[in-house]
């Protein structure tokens, strides 16, 4: 069964610096996302992105986030100067965009800030 | 007011016993409607997708009350495996955002 694949696991870094975390999507879908959960709270969603642009992000997803889809297969979040608040687990997810159809979710990144 | 709340429990229960929780939803242009289940530190996982005129997947069963705008999730004859966080989750129309609630913790005990 086609699944969605992230990378890495586990991200260990400082304050300040700049991350990528790495995502692909199963590989019919057109539609990419990001949450996040950070530890004992609900997931949250991060952006959209179809066609090779954005959708729809929230209000988290400010001028320090950025995705990218850089070739046919992979989808990656950005972070560009990381914060102890950004501690989190990162998941992926990715579906065809029909209403009502299930988002698959990637086994997610646990980003530490340090 | 929070897009979806959920009581999150624990809800402890016994082997072979039923369990049932409500989440609410404040959204009232919310088109699709989900229960998820996430396994501890783990992704997550599609449950069933919930009807307007309910339906039953096996042991579960999940309703929806667009006039309260709540959701239910039941579950029969629970087992060990059971054991998980179950999120309700909203999707508002004309987009695909996915609103997420707190989750229902629920631990079965032997």
């Amino acid at each position: 069964e086609p699944e969605v694949t992230q990378t890495p696991s586990h991200q260990v870094t400082q304050m300040g610096q700049e991350v990528i975390l790495r995502c692909v999507p199963i590989s019919n879908h057109l539609y990419f996302y990001w949450y996040r959960q950070i530890l004992g709270q609900k997931v949250e969603f991060l952006v959209s992105f179809y066609n090779n642009e954005i959708s729809e992000k929230s209000e988290i997803f400010d001028d320090q986030f950025s995705v990218e889809r850089p070739d046919g297969s992979n989808f990656t979040l950005k972070i560009r100067s990381t914060k102890l608040e950004d501690s989190a687990m990162y998941f992926c997810a990715s579906n065809f965009g029909i209403q009502g159809d299930e988002q698959y979710f990637g086994p997610g990144t646990r980003l530490t800030v340090t | 007011r929070k897009e979806v709340e959920q009581d999150p429990g624990p809800f402890n229960v016994p082997e072979g016993a039923t369990v049932a929780f409500n989440c609410t939803y404040s959204n009232s242009a919310s088109q699709s409607f989900f229960w998820y289940r996430q396994d501890c530190r783990k992704e997550p996982k599609l449950l069933m997708s919930v009807y307007s005129s309910g339906n039953e997947d096996g042991r579960f069963t999940a309703q929806l009350n667009r006039a309260s705008q709540y959701i239910s999730l039941l579950i029969r004859d629970s087992k060990l495996s059971d054991s998980a966080t179950y999120l309700c989750v909203v999707n508002t129309d004309g987009n695909n955002r996915l609103a997420f609630g707190k989750g229902n913790q629920v631990v079965v005990i032997p």
